[in-house]
C-alpha cells in the first residue's frame, strides 16, 4: 500500500546536537511538507517543497533545514539553533494540483522529538 | 496573513447526540478551500470533510456536515449521532495558496457514553 513513512517514531536530542527526521513517500506525490505540533496546539508549517531540488520556508523555519534531492524523500534537520525543539513533527505529501483535484494532503504517523 | 481560529478548546457531547464545532478564518481571497481534520490519540491526521469556497452548498459526509458562511468567514462542523470513535482533536484548516494549509488551534471532543 502507498503511504508516508516517518522515522524514527521517537527521537532524543542532546544539547548542541543536530538531528535528522526522515520522511519517505511512495505515492508519487510532487509536494511534501513538514509541520510542527506543540501540545494542545495546531500544526504549524516549517518547510515545504513542491518539486525536487526546490523548497520554501514556512511560518517557523528558523532552526530547521531541509533537502529535496529525490521526489520520494524530504528529510528535516533540527539544528542546534532551534532552542525549543521538543514537539511532534508531521510530514505530509500532496499530488501537485491535488487540492484542486479533490485530493487531500496525506500525513505520516509523526516523530516525537524530545531533549535529553 | 491568513489565520484560523477555533474558539472552543474543549467540547463534550453525549453519545448519539449532535455537536457543533466552531471555526472562523480571515482571508482576502475569494476562492479557497476549507477542511476539517480529525486527530485521534494515535496522532494520525484524518481528513473529515472539505469545502470549496465557490460552492454555496454545504458539504456533507455521512454524519458530518458543515455550515459554511462565506460572508461571515465561518466554517462550523456538525457531527450527528455522535459515536465513541468520534472522540479526538478536531482541526479546522484553510488552504492558503501554493497548496499550503493553515490550521486552527484545535478542539478536543469528548464523547460521554
Amino acid at each position: 500500500d502507498g503511504g508516508i513513512t516517518q522515522s524514527p517514531k521517537y527521537l532524543f536530542r542532546k544539547e548542541g546536537q543536530n538531528v535528522t527526521l526522515s520522511c519517505e513517500q511512495n505515492l508519487n506525490h510532487d509536494a511534501m511538507y513538514w509541520y510542527r505540533q506543540d501540545p494542545g496546539q495546531g500544526l504549524r508549517l516549517i518547510y515545504y517543497s513542491q518539486i525536487v531540488n526546490d523548497f520554501q520556508k514556512g511560518d517557523i523555519a528558523e532552526g530547521y533545514s531541509v533537502s529535496r534531492e529525490k521526489k520520494e524523500s524530504f528529510p528535516l534537520t533540527v539544528t542546534s539553533a532551534q532552542k525549543n525543539p521538543t514537539a511532534f513533527y508531521l510530514c505530509a505529501s500532496l499530488r501537485n494540483g491535488g487540492l484542486l483535484a479533490n485530493q487531500p494532503q496525506h500525513f505520516g504517523d509523526g516523530t516525537r522529538l524530545s531533549i535529553l | 496573513a491568513q489565520t484560523v481560529t477555533q474558539s472552543q478548546p474543549e467540547m463534550s457531547v453525549q453519545e448519539a447526540e449532535t455537536v457543533t464545532l466552531s471555526c472562523t478564518y480571515d482571508t482576502s481571497e475569494s476562492d479557497y478551500y476549507l477542511f476539517w481534520y480529525k486527530q485521534p490519540p494515535s496522532r494520525q491526521m484524518i481528513l473529515v470533510i472539505r469545502q470549496e469556497a465557490y460552492k454555496q452548498q454545504n458539504a456533507t459526509e455521512n454524519r458530518f456536515s458543515v455550515n459554511f458562511q462565506k460572508a461571515a468567514k465561518s466554517f462550523s462542523l456538525k457531527i450527528s449521532d455522535s459515536q465513541l470513535g468520534d472522540a479526538a482533536m478536531y482541526f479546522c484548516a484553510y488552504e492558503a495558496g501554493a497548496q499550503k494549509l493553515v490550521f486552527g488551534q484545535g478542539t478536543r471532543l469528548t464523547i460521554n457514553p
